[in-house]
């Protein structure tokens, strides 16, 4: 029974640059969700799928994040022209349809210079 | 704006003593709580789960919903070194979960 996962760990990246993040899921959940988290604080929620549709989008999400799971398996984040701000913890849960538990993979620590 | 509040701690306990954490919500539509524990420079790994009004146990940890008060809470029985950590409550809907800050909690041996 494989958890979440999520690639790369750790990322460093200069300013202005783009940088993509893999998230797969359990196997059999259906849903899944990225969230970011900074120093001293909890999970901020980013956005869901439900299978391959996009349902929930922060409207704290800059224009310059996108995420996709176009097979309704596993999903990507995507951060374009990457500002020191976007220095976090990007999260990545999954959750089965009818329980709202959620399981969150081990993370990727963004940092930008 | 959905918000939820937690005493940012941090709180110690001596090692055998009951550990108690507090959380209040603000969006009554919240349907689900959640308490998850976060080791540093880990991801939250979930403690439990409460979905209605009163008391949920399961082995040394109780978790406590009031859904007129907005309250939810953790008891932690026989504190172990081992649980500390952050705690981190949450709660929402299976759309999306709003977490608190979380409490620090330290065990002292």
């Amino acid at each position: 029974d494989t958890g979440v996962s999520q690639n790369p760990r750790h990322k460093i990246t200069k300013r202005g640059q783009n940088v993509t993040f893999r998230c797969d899921p359990i196997s059999e959940h259906n849903r899944l969700y990225w969230y970011r988290q900074t120093l001293g604080q909890g999970p901020e929620f980013l956005t869901y799928f439900q299978n391959e549709a996009q349902l929930e989008k922060s409207r704290l999400l800059s224009d310059r994040f996108s995420a996709e799971r176009p097979k309704g398996s596993f999903s990507t984040l995507e951060i374009q022209r990457t500002e020191q701000g976007d220095s976090a913890m990007y999260l990545c849960a999954s959750s089965l349809s009818g329980v709202d538990t959620q399981y969150f993979g081990p993370g990727t620590r963004l940092t930008v210079l | 704006q959905k918000e939820v509040e937690q005493n940012s701690g941090p709180l110690s306990v001596p090692e055998g003593a009951i550990a108690s954490l507090n959380c209040t919500y603000s969006d009554r539509g919240s349907q689900s709580f959640f308490w998850y524990r976060q080791y540093s420079g880990k991801s939250p790994e979930l403690i439990m789960s409460i979905y209605s009004n009163g008391d949920k146990e399961d082995g040394r940890f109780t978790a406590q919903l009031n859904k007129a008060s907005q309250y939810v809470s953790l008891l932690i029985r026989d504190s172990q070194p081992s649980d500390s950590a952050t705690y981190l409550c949450a709660g929402g809907s299976a759309r999306q979960l709003t977490f608190g800050s979380g409490t620090q909690l330290t065990v002292l041996p």
